[in-house]
């Protein structure tokens, strides 16, 4: 059972379609994650935020857009997406580092396909 | 590029025998270190953690090692079941909030 929830859990869209990923984390983390996870490929970190501030970019092309409104709410826009995009996208959450290194905790995840 | 590696993409092991999961990294400087594990249709899922200030770790039937001179971090299974069938995942603090991860090595457990 996973205190970040991710929707939707599948999403099929074309090339010039724009769409949203949502994540929601119940567990009072203060820093944010989307990561990318391809076949075959250790997971590639994209954004990250902390106290809703974006801390990290990790030269994500343009066509993501991530939006922080708060703490506990996350999202990825899409839009003119290219087919080597589809992958399952993970969002993770962390407490504080206070008192020191803490684990991320992951949702399940968007698999994303691109027509 | 990734400085965090596994030894072994797969490994088939016996149900009740014991795993054991190796994973290599690069960076010295690393201070902190995660096991996760992935299984099918669900994202990873936090196993056990350690820091550069200790050797070994254990929780509920895992154990972690970590060799600072080898730069080798290990992931024991005691009694493997069916249930530790997924994908395990080793990563390294590199910097604040950064992650790096391993490939992965897909544990199958055999009845």
């Amino acid at each position: 059972e996973t205190g970040v929830t991710q929707t939707p859990r599948h999403l099929v869209m074309g090339m010039t379609n724009k769409k949203s990923l949502k994540c929601e984390q119940h567990l009072g983390h203060n820093a944010m994650y989307w990561y990318k996870q391809s076949a075959k490929k250790p997971l590639e970190l994209m954004f990250v935020y902390n106290f809703k501030e974006q801390t990290e970019n990790n030269s994500v092309p343009s066509r993501f857009s991530p939006e922080c409104p708060n703490s506990s709410h996350l999202f990825l826009h899409l839009h003119t997406l290219q087919p080597e995009d589809s992958a399952l996208y993970l969002c993770a959450s962390s407490p504080p580092r206070t008192g020191g290194n803490q684990p991320q905790h992951f949702g399940d995840g968007t698999r994303l396909s691109i027509l | 590029g990734e400085s965090v590696g596994l030894h072994l993409p797969t490994l088939s092991v016996q149900e009740g025998d014991n795993s054991i999961i190796n994973c290599a990294y690069s960076n010295s400087a690393s201070d902190y270190f995660i096991w996760y594990k992935q299984e099918s249709g669900k994202g990873p899922q936090f196993i056990i953690d350690i820091r550069s200030n200790m050797d070994k770790r254990q929780g509920q039937r895992v154990t972690v090692l970590l060799n600072k001179t080898v730069k080798h971090l290990s992931l024991q299974i005691a009694a493997t079941q069916p249930g530790d069938s997924a994908v395990y995942f080793c990563a390294e603090n590199i910097n604040d909030y950064k992650l790096s991860f391993g490939a992965g090595t897909t544990v199958t457990v055999r009845a």
